[in-house]
């Protein structure tokens, strides 16, 4: 069936320090790709979403490429914040059934001063 | 802003209990989708509803699970006899419509603690 898998975390930078989280997917077809971010006592909130290959989706100073070829989707930042402290999640949606969301194990990033 | 509301947002009980937990989704919404997030590892749908009717229950343990969204609006999800392997974090989130385009919506979620 399709996944997602995510580096494992938890990942902690300076701020101001480049940040990527590395996403791959296996899936039937052609899904679309997003990334979710969970700050600590909060529900899931969209980051970032891509539709097709070679689309770009942005948000807050992210951003994430889907790349068709090699089934991945990784998460960037230049400049991170210490308010960027969270956990990102990299899911797909099924379309085989009413495009339910995959997700990834999560990645806890910490960022301080 | 528009926001999806779940009550209660802590719960412990102990086993053998039955719990019940509510979301009220974003106003004209026609999908409703239950998850549960074990800690550390990222949420998995238990439950779809398309307005008022399932979709989706494939990974709902049915012998204990039940949910029901019976206007088409609000929904309730129940665990009875909960275990202690259901402790998790329960999220409700709503969207337009199934389209893989349109965002899905999530609630704080409710954390529930079975002793």
């Amino acid at each position: 069936g399709d996944s997602v898998t995510q580096m494992e975390g938890p990942v902690t930078l300076s701020e101001e320090a480049f940040l990527t989280i590395n996403c791959t997917y296996t899936a039937t077809g052609y899904p679309s790709l997003f990334w979710y971010v969970q700050y600590p006592g909060e529900g899931l909130q969209l980051l970032l979403k891509a539709t097709k290959a070679d689309d770009k989706g942005s948000n807050k100073g992210f951003e994430a490429t889907y790349r068709k070829e090699t089934t991945s989707f990784h998460l960037e930042k230049g400049s991170v914040q210490v308010s960027d402290s969270a956990v990102y999640f990299c899911a797909l949606s099924d379309q085989r059934g009413y495009n339910k969301l995959i997700f990834g194990a999560g990645t806890r990033l910490a960022v301080h001063p | 802003e528009a926001e999806v509301a779940q009550s209660p947002r802590y719960k412990i009980t102990e086993k053998s209990q039955a719990v019940a937990f509510w979301c009220d989704p974003i106003s004209g919404h026609a999908t409703l989708y239950w998850y549960r997030q074990i800690l550390g590892q990222g949420p998995e749908l238990l439950v779809q509803f398309q307005d008022e009717s399932v979709v989706d229950d494939s990974q709902l343990p049915k012998d204990r699970f039940s949910a029901e969204r019976l206007k088409g609006v609000d929904s309730t999800l129940k665990i009875q006899p909960a275990e202690l392997g259901d402790s998790a974090m329960y999220l409700c989130a709503s969207s337009f419509d199934s389209s893989s385009y349109n965002e899905q919506f999530f609630g704080p979620g409710t954390r529930l603690t079975v002793l």
